[in-house]
């Protein structure tokens, strides 16, 4: 089955570290991008990614940074300098490579970040 | 900004249909609507989307207003697995702008 892939589910951190999450896709998509959700709110942009190569920061981008060497692949690190890491964080795909709003973007089941 | 409005919670009788209304008095002529839902520990889920004629597929119905400024989501039998968070986004051509939805209980 085609998908999108985030690991691990759960994940603990000890303050001052960085970490990294995992997200793979199979949907030959060429946009992905990470979002961060924390308890009883909706989803916030931190970084997409419309090509290889190539990402753009999102409203909260600060104290995250991210990659796109290939197609499927965007892994996001949180680094020591974000100062509330703790939420729920959501990669997602999407069809276009280009700016389009007829695009929907598929999410994956997400990985929880908690600080020890 | 979520650019949208919707009510916090709302309850369904199961088997009758469900309306979930959205406000997006603000969206531009070329934004879709969109709307999702989140089950508890999930991520969102992808139900349907539109730009000004009403669209209709296996999950749902959705219906928009003829100025564009309002639109409703139909889930015409609800069942015990729709409990969910539902979003109603607008897209403006880069990102989803998500508020914090309806949380919708189906009631036995």
């Amino acid at each position: 089955d085609g998908g999108i892939t985030q690991s691990p589910k759960y994940l603990f951190r000890k303050e001052g570290q960085n970490v990294t999450l995992s997200c793979e896709q199979n949907l030959n998509h060429d946009a992905m991008y990470w979002y961060r959700q924390d308890p009883g709110q909706g989803l916030r942009l931190i970084y997409y990614s419309q090509i290889v190569n190539d990402f753009q920061k999102g409203d909260i981008a600060e104290g995250y940074s991210v990659s796109r060497e290939k197609k499927e692949s965007f892994p996001l690190t949180v680094t020591s300098a974000q100062k509330n890491p703790t939420a729920f964080y959501l990669c997602a795909s999407s069809t276009s490579d280009r700016v389009s709003s007829n695009q929907p973007q598929h999410f994956g089941d997400g990985t929880r970040l908690s600080i020890l | 900004d979520a650019k949208t409005t919707q009510p916090t919670s709302m309850d369904c009788a199961e088997g009758r249909a469900a309306n979930l209304p959205c406000n997006h008095s603000t969206i531009s002529g070329n934004e879709y609507v969109y709307w999702y839902r989140q089950i508890h520990s999930q991520g969102p889920q992808y139900i349907i989307h539109g730009l000004k004629n009403n669209e209709t597929n296996e999950m749902a119905s959705l219906i928009i207003t003829e100025d564009r400024k309002s639109s409703t989501l139909i889930l015409p039998h609800a069942t015990l697995r729709d409990t969910a968070v539902y979003y109603c986004i607008v897209f403006t051509g880069n990102q989803f702008y998500f508020g914090t939805g309806t949380s919708l209980t189906v009631i036995p």
